[in-house]
């Protein structure tokens, strides 16, 4: 069983729409954090949420922490080519904790 | 800029040979791991270290062991490598003040 699940897992869409990525738990988490990986890279990290409720923006992308900090959602609007990507959401368990928990990852596709 | 570096990022192994996959950094960060990633699966730990010599194990360590001599260096080592261990391989570091892991461009393992 994942501790993390992440949906949907594969999403294609065309360019100019808007799509929300679910990341959600049973476990509480200290923050949460978003990475996209484009292929033949390793993952890069987009955003951290530490806060219940916590809301933050990377330009076209809108991230969500749930108040229980059990879940997380990121949002694209008007999603472009370049958006094209694997997105992961990574939780930390507890306080400085070593180690990250994992979604299965969206692989996104944006058509042109 | 932090730069993790991966020794090959492809490799043709047959089954029952010994595998070493390395890893580098080069910002002096404390914590290195090992992960392998599998299609609906994402990123699973398999070893990760907090400090030269030390290792601690992940939550699939079965059929690999790990060594860190110096501290911008950690080793991923196949001891006997089976089929089921064909997939891609991520190293991180992560520097002791943050949740933050920066990857590698990953290694992808066939093992035939």
């Amino acid at each position: 069983t994942q501790l993390l699940e992440q949906s949907p897992q594969f999403l294609s869409i065309q360019e100019g729409e808007n799509l929300t990525v679910y990341c959600n738990s049973s476990s509480v988490f200290s923050s949460l954090q978003w990475y996209r990986q484009e292929p033949g890279e390793g993952p890069v990290l987009l955003v951290t949420v530490v806060t219940g409720g916590e809301v933050k923006k990377l330009k076209r992308l809108t991230f969500q922490f749930g108040d229980a900090r059990k879940d997380s959602s990121l949002h694209i609007t008007a999603a472009q080519p370049g958006d094209t990507g694997l997105y992961l959401c990574a939780g930390v368990l507890g306080q400085g904790a070593q180690k990250l928990v994992f979604g299965q990852g969206t692989r996104l596709t944006i058509n042109p | 800029d932090v730069k993790v570096t991966q020794s090959s990022r492809y490799l043709v192994k047959r089954t029952g040979e010994k595998v070493f996959l390395e890893c580098v950094q080069d910002m002096d960060h404390e914590n290195m791991f090992w992960y392998r990633q599998d299609p609906g699966l994402g990123l699973r730990l398999i070893y990760f270290s907090y400090d030269v010599k030390m290792k601690e194990k992940g939550d699939i360590p079965e059929g690999y062991s790990v060594s860190r001599e110096k501290k911008e260096r950690f080793s991923l080592i196949l001891e006997s490598a089976s089929t089921n261990q064909t997939s891609m391989y991520l190293c991180a570091s992560r520097p002791q003040a943050t949740d933050t892991q920066y990857f590698g461009p990953g290694t992808r393992l066939t093992v035939l």
